[in-house]
Parts: structure tokens; C-alpha cells; sequence
């Protein structure tokens, strides 16, 4: 299957200042990404969807001025948490769809952040 | 509104077989997605369901009613390693993934 990759795996930061994760699809075109938070023992979020090119969709709840989400190429998207909080420690994980409508999701590696 | 249930734990021996039961109510249906996911690590895909009837894939299975509202995963010959969480989840009118919380299957010899 296709591959995402996450990068990085796990980032320790001190509160207030910004991370920047970023999402790539290694052997194909990703038309849409997603970012997803998990916190222990519960389901995926769904934060955010973006489409190359134009601005990101942001769920009910999402503080898009927090969390920016730049989805530049069709291979890359970020996700920078800004001013980051002890609660805004969590696992942030993306996935990417090659097409619009019915495709797989394809899952990166996620990431562990950790604000002290 | 939207709703996904499926149960919060199993627990199975090694070797038995399991079935993960996923009910839901959505607004829109393209689909069904069966997922598993191990701790501190993202989901892999497991199965995908839009016909009502049962997908056969290697030891797991995959089984939908739509008019029920309805999905299990079924999981044969169970090994250690199909200690995780599964996570049922709809693709809704918009093709977004709405998602179940998961249910943690725990595996005993």
C-alpha cells in the first residue's frame, strides 16, 4: 500500500513555543489530508482537512489560528501548533487520500508531542 | 445527529474466534472501514464495506447491513498479536471518516 510519513515521531517542547509537524506521501499524489489528535484510550479527532492548494477545513472546536495547517503540494502538508500548551500534549497523527471521493486513507506514523 | 458504537473492551483466548459488533447512525453512507490499531502507533486499514454481506480477508472478516445499521469485524485464529484496539468508522455524504471509539480487544493465552 501507499506510504505516509510523519516527521518527527516525538518532539518534547516547552510550553510556548511552536511545533511543526510535518505530513508526506512518499509514492503518490495526495489530493486531501488529514489531521487527526488522540488522546490516551480514546478514538481519533479528526482536527482538520485540507486540500492542496487551498485553505484547510477545520472542525467544530479547532482553533485555526492555533493549529495552521499548509498543505503547499500534493506531497506535503504541515501542521504547526503555536504557542503550544501542556494540554495540547497529545499523539497528532495525518493521513492522506490520493482521490476525492472513495479512497483509502493512508495512515502516517503519528506523533508525540509533549509540552512541558 | 452522528453515532458510532461498537464495544470498549473484548476480551478473547489465544486461537478462539472473535466478532466485534459496530452499530451506527450517520448522515450519509459510503462506507465502511474496519481499522486496528496498536498502542503509540497509527491505525492500519483492515477491511472496507459499502454492499451489505460479509468480506472474507485471511483470518479476519468483515460483515455489513446497511438497512441494520450494522457491522462486525470477525477475527478467526487469534494470536497474541491481535491484541489492539479496532476502530469501526463510516465514510459519510461529505467522504469524511466519522470514527467509533474503538473497542481494545485483549488476547489471553
Amino acid at each position: 500500500g501507499a506510504v505516509v510519513s510523519q516527521h518527527p515521531s516525538r518532539v518534547i517542547c516547552k510550553s510556548g513555543t511552536s511545533v511543526k509537524i510535518e505530513c508526506r506521501s512518499l509514492d503518490f499524489q495526495a489530493t486531501t489530508m488529514f489531521w487527526y489528535r488522540q488522546f490516551p484510550k480514546k478514538s481519533l479527532m479528526l482536527m482538520a482537512t485540507s486540500n492542496e492548494g487551498s485553505k484547510a477545513t477545520y472542525e467544530q472546536g479547532v482553533e485555526k489560528d492555533k493549529f495552521l495547517i499548509n498543505h503547499a503540494s500534493l506531497t506535503l502538508s504541515t501542521l504547526t501548533v503555536t504557542s503550544a500548551h501542556p494540554e495540547d500534549s497529545s499523539f497528532y497523527i495525518c493521513s492522506a487520500r490520493e482521490g476525492l471521493d472513495y479512497n483509502e486513507q493512508f495512515f502516517g506514523p503519528g506523533t508525540r508531542l509533549t509540552v512541558l | 445527529g452522528q453515532n458510532i458504537d461498537q464495544p470498549t473492551e473484548m476480551t478473547a483466548t489465544e486461537g478462539a474466534i472473535v466478532q466485534i459488533n459496530c452499530t451506527y447512525q450517520t448522515s450519509g453512507f459510503n462506507g465502511l472501514f474496519w481499522y486496528q490499531q496498536h498502542a503509540g502507533e497509527a491505525p492500519t486499514f483492515l477491511s472496507y464495506n459499502v454492499l451489505d454481506g460479509l468480506e472474507e480477508k485471511g483470518r479476519f472478516s468483515s460483515f455489513l447491513s446497511r438497512s441494520k445499521g450494522y457491522s462486525y469485524l470477525l477475527l478467526k485464529e487469534l494470536q497474541m498479536k491481535d491484541s489492539a484496539s479496532y476502530l469501526c468508522a463510516i465514510m459519510d455524504s461529505n467522504y469524511q471518516l466519522i470514527w467509533g471509539a474503538g473497542t481494545k480487544l485483549i488476547i489471553k493465552p
